[in-house]
């Protein structure tokens, strides 16, 4: 069965500086990885995602994504944060031995002025 | 496309009582899902379906029952609600399984006292 570690609940940072998101994944078979952010009161929607190919994924708002299989990681990237990134950032893990997507606990974002 | 709706939006319920969160997509989606979400927890795959007629149990089952006798609805009922199952619950379809981008509904909030 796969199972995702986001390695913090919590992530400040200063408004354009860098962040990185850690999301490291347990799987015996191959995965698929993705990244969704949810808004204050909303649902969630899909960043990006790594199905097979380049291990690096760009997705939207400037987000980008490496997979990694020998470190079984899958940590998502920007150079630059707006204080519209504020939100939860969730990484998930599906394969094709079963039809279940297991999500991490979830990671917030906060953009300090 | 109105994509995924979920109703109600906010629900009360004493304990005992039973109900039908509703679930639809106008998106000939075969594959949907329920999660709940809980401070901390992240999302919890609840039931899955990947076509009319085929469900399956995820992470979390107990307590929750679900049908899918079309493409387009996927209620989940609560036979008899505790106050463990307060959450914030969420929909979500996808054309290609779990190896592919969800779309999620806008969310029910539950409270049972």
């Amino acid at each position: 069965a796969q199972s995702v570690t986001q390695l913090d609940s919590q992530v400040p940072v200063f408004e354009e500086a860098p962040v990185e998101l850690r999301c490291n994944y347990s799987s015996s078979v191959s995965v698929y990885l993705f990244w969704y952010v949810q808004y204050p009161n909303q649902g969630l929607q899909l960043l990006l995602k790594y199905l097979s190919g380049s291990t690096l994924v760009k997705g939207i708002n400037g987000f980008e994504a490496e997979f990694n299989k020998s470190q079984t990681s899958f940590h998502l990237r920007k150079p630059s944060v707006h204080i519209s990134d504020t939100a939860e950032y969730f990484c998930a893990v599906s394969s094709n031995r079963d039809d279940k997507i297991i999500f991490g606990k979830g990671t917030r974002l906060h953009i300090l002025p | 496309n109105a994509g995924v709706t979920q109703t109600p939006k906010f629900q009360v319920l004493k304990t005992g009582q039973s109900m039908t969160l509703q679930c639809a997509q106008d998106m000939n989606h075969e594959y949907m899902s329920w999660y709940r979400q809980d401070p901390g927890m992240g999302l919890r795959l609840i039931h899955y379906s990947v076509g009319a007629g085929i469900t399956d149990q995820g992470e979390v089952p107990n307590g929750y029952n679900v049908s899918r006798s079309t493409t387009e609805d996927f209620p989940l009922r609560l036979l008899s609600a505790a106050p463990s199952q307060t959450s914030v619950y969420f929909c979500a379809s996808s054309s290609q399984g779990a190896s592919d981008e969800q779309f999620f509904g806008p969310g029910t909030r539950l409270t049972v006292l």
